[in-house]
């Protein structure tokens, strides 16, 4: 398998401008997480979809972030507008379902990405 | 809340041997795991403690104490390679089991 793969690997914007990241999570696995990494804040969990639904967003900073995950195979993070603290890199992760069989119970062996590094200036 | 505590640097020497410390704080704990994330690269995972005890793989070793609310890494017979960054991260229970991770700790391994 390719492992989790996302696009662009290197964004650089002005500030007021959309940004699209994209993500293709790893076949067969029912989870996608997208996080984010910064030297102050270390990774955050943005958001998380299971079989394709949202489950928990209450890391996405505001109104400016938004995450569709249209079929099992992509997802995208946008930000419109951008401004320059959301400058950081950006990881998509994926993982299969943990051992107990609950659907809440994703697993903690995350596949991550090799990120997107966002500069907005 | 949660809190996650580990150092955040430690030096070793070649072939010596380095232990990572994680302290948690956290409701609905589900166990703990260990990342490693090189410079400019993406988290690995390492490792998984659910239960008390230490898991073995390869040269590196987890350990898990649930009534200590602590856990630690344990890198044998250290190389150069790995020089990285190690996470701790725990689900949080009061927070939709969302994944929670330490700081980091930067490990640097000198010749």
């Amino acid at each position: 398998d390719a492992g989790v793969i996302q696009s662009p690997r290197h964004e650089v914007t002005e500030m007021g401008q959309e940004v699209t990241l994209r993500c293709k999570p790893i076949s067969g696995h029912d989870y996608l997480f997208w996080y984010r990494q910064t030297m102050m804040r270390g990774l955050e969990l943005l958001i998380y979809f299971n079989n394709n639904v949202p489950i928990d967003d209450s890391g996405m900073p505001e109104d400016r972030f938004s995450a569709k995950m249209p079929n099992a195979s992509f997802s995208t993070l946008k930000i419109q507008p951008s401004e320059p603290r959301d400058s950081a890199v950006y990881f998509c992760a994926s993982s299969r379902l943990g051992t107990s069989g609950s659907p809440a119970d994703y697993s903690y062996e995350q596949y991550f990405g090799p990120g997107t590094r966002l500069t907005v200036t | 809340g949660q809190s996650l505590e580990q150092p955040s640097e430690v030096t070793a020497v070649e072939g010596a041997i380095v232990q990572i410390n994680c302290t948690y704080q956290t409701s609905g704990f589900y166990g703990l795991s260990w990342y490693q994330q090189h410079d400019g690269g993406a988290p690995t995972f390492l490792s998984y403690n659910a239960l008390d005890g230490l898991e073995e793989t390869g040269r590196f070793s987890s350990f898990l104490s649930r009534s200590d609310s602590y856990g630690y890494l344990l890198l044998q017979e250290l190389q150069m390679k790995d020089s990285a960054s190690y996470f701790c991260a725990v689900r949080d229970g009061n927070q939709g089991g969302k994944l929670i991770f330490g700081q980091g700790t930067e490990l640097s391994v000198k010749p």
